[in-house]
């Protein structure tokens, strides 16, 4: 079981806005460490699509946003499209348990 | 082009042991802290061991200390995962991946993985 808990899937129509959260803890989010986002299509690695909680590297489009908030953090996407039919990750320290965590991971569906 | 490629995965019995290696081109290898991540099948993402970009710091996930080691070679490119004692509950895709150096910790390059599978 993650430290990192997010919900197994989300789905949304085209167009739709969407939202994938990712619960922590003090020990964790809540201890101030950063949160990035993995976005990993079928059959491949997986790309970050958010670093530092809310900055999208160059290339990711502006439909990708985060945001945190004490011990949870959100990837929110917009205007939905089919080609984001993915599996989603957030990652964080823990220091608790002195490594790098994933959380559980989210499937989203473009209805 | 940035690049990591994986190899060494295999189908190997339990309580046997494997190496894989992670070949880098493309950037100043020796200038970065390498990381390994494992994805059993259909299961997310679990991170199994980091290496400091001068080989003097590492760290293990708590389902493989004490039975996995990981160095590197700098002057090879290559980044090593030991793993002894395997089980099945090792068998997974493993990736490298390459830890950013802007301050943050996050990966933003990562190989296309080696399959290691743990069955009699």
């Amino acid at each position: 079981q993650s430290v990192l808990t997010q919900p197994p899937s989300v789905s949304g129509a085209p167009g739709q806005r969407v939202t994938i959260s990712c619960t922590g803890s003090n020990s964790n989010i809540g201890a101030g460490y950063d949160v990035h986002w993995y976005q990993q299509l079928p059959g491949t690695a997986p790309k970050v699509l958010i670093y530092g909680d809310n900055t999208r590297p160059s290339g990711v489009p502006d439909r990708f946003s985060g945001s945190k908030s004490g011990t949870s953090a959100s990837l929110a996407i917009t205007g939905l499209q089919a080609e984001d039919e993915a599996d989603y990750y957030c990652q964080s320290y823990d220091r608790r348990l002195s490594g790098w965590m994933f959380g559980g991971g989210t499937r989203l569906t473009v209805l | 082009q940035e690049q990591l490629v994986e190899s060494g995965g295999g189908v190997v019995q339990p309580g046997r042991s494997l190496r894989l290696s992670c070949a880098a081109s493309g950037f100043n290898f020796r200038a970065f802290s390498m990381h390994w991540v494992r994805q059993a099948p259909g299961k997310g993402l679990e991170w199994v061991a980091f290496i400091a970009y001068d080989g003097s710091n590492e760290n293990f996930a708590g389902s493989v200390k004490g039975r996995f080691t990981i160095s590197r070679d700098n002057s090879e490119n290559t980044v090593f995962l030991q793993m002894n004692s395997l089980s099945a509950e090792d068998t997974a895709v493993y990736y490298c991946a390459r830890e950013v150096r802007n301050g943050y910790d996050y990966f933003d390059l990562w190989g296309q993985g080696t399959l290691v599978t743990v069955s009699s």
